[in-house]
């Protein structure tokens, strides 16, 4: 078990283009989290499957936004058209059903900048 | 709707001094509160956890939490702190989502520095 696995660690995009991010949950985790924390702030939720099942999508996720889990296993998380303000930290975090209110495991995170 | 609230942003100790941490929180439902370090560049690790019964809970690294349910507060201390303490502290909740999963809601964070 190595863990919840994000990759890459630090991405640095000019703005437009399109960025994918991937996630490798701890492997009998069926849970999967998004969050992104900004500077100077807290994590904040953006999405979460339970295998390859896309169950919610926060209002912070726009359009631009798409979030994946195709076989229940890695998921990635990919945004369009960059902006500036989606210079970010993106969190994964994972759990097994029914246990995620004892707190999840989060990966170490990508770090966007978007110039 | 739950909130957290993290009265301090930023807290300077003296290594082996005690510090507390301030978290007080906000929810119609009854909750589950956790407390995460954050190291530079790094994920967030679990500290402790308050999901019921004794409200005085303890974690790893030496710390501890009081849940208190009639201030709504949920504060960390440590009784001697070490310069390796030197994170950010985050206070959250969690809230039952569509399908059940849980959705964590944190504070701003308080960034803990340990001077000698």
């Amino acid at each position: 078990d190595t863990g919840v696995s994000q990759n890459p660690r630090h991405k640095i995009t000019k703005r437009g283009q399109n960025v994918t991010f991937r996630c490798d949950p701890i492997s009998e985790h069926n849970r999967l989290y998004w969050y992104r924390q900004t500077l100077g702030q807290g994590p904040e939720f953006l999405t979460y499957f339970q295998n390859e099942a896309q169950l919610e999508k926060s209002r912070l996720l726009s359009d631009r936004f798409s979030a994946e889990r195709p076989k229940g296993s890695f998921s990635t998380l990919e945004i369009q058209r960059t902006e500036q303000g989606d210079s970010a930290m993106y969190l994964c975090a994972s759990s097994l059903v029914g246990q995620g209110r004892y707190g999840y495991t989060f990966g170490s995170g990508t770090r966007l900048t978007v110039v | 709707a739950q909130s957290v609230t993290q009265l301090d942003s930023q807290v300077p100790v003296f290594e082996e001094a005690p510090v507390e941490l301030r978290c007080n929180y906000s929810s119609s439902v009854s909750v589950y509160l956790f407390w995460y370090v954050q190291y530079p560049n790094q994920g967030l690790q679990l500290l402790l956890k308050y999901l019921s019964g004794s409200t005085l809970v303890k974690g790893i690294n030496g710390f501890e939490a009081e849940f208190n349910k009639s201030q709504t507060s949920f504060h960390l201390r440590k009784p001697s702190v070490h310069i390796s303490d030197t994170a950010e502290y985050f206070c959250a909740v969690t809230f039952i989502l569509t399908g059940g999963g849980n959705k964590l809601t944190f504070g701003t964070g308080t960034q803990l520095k340990v001077e000698l």
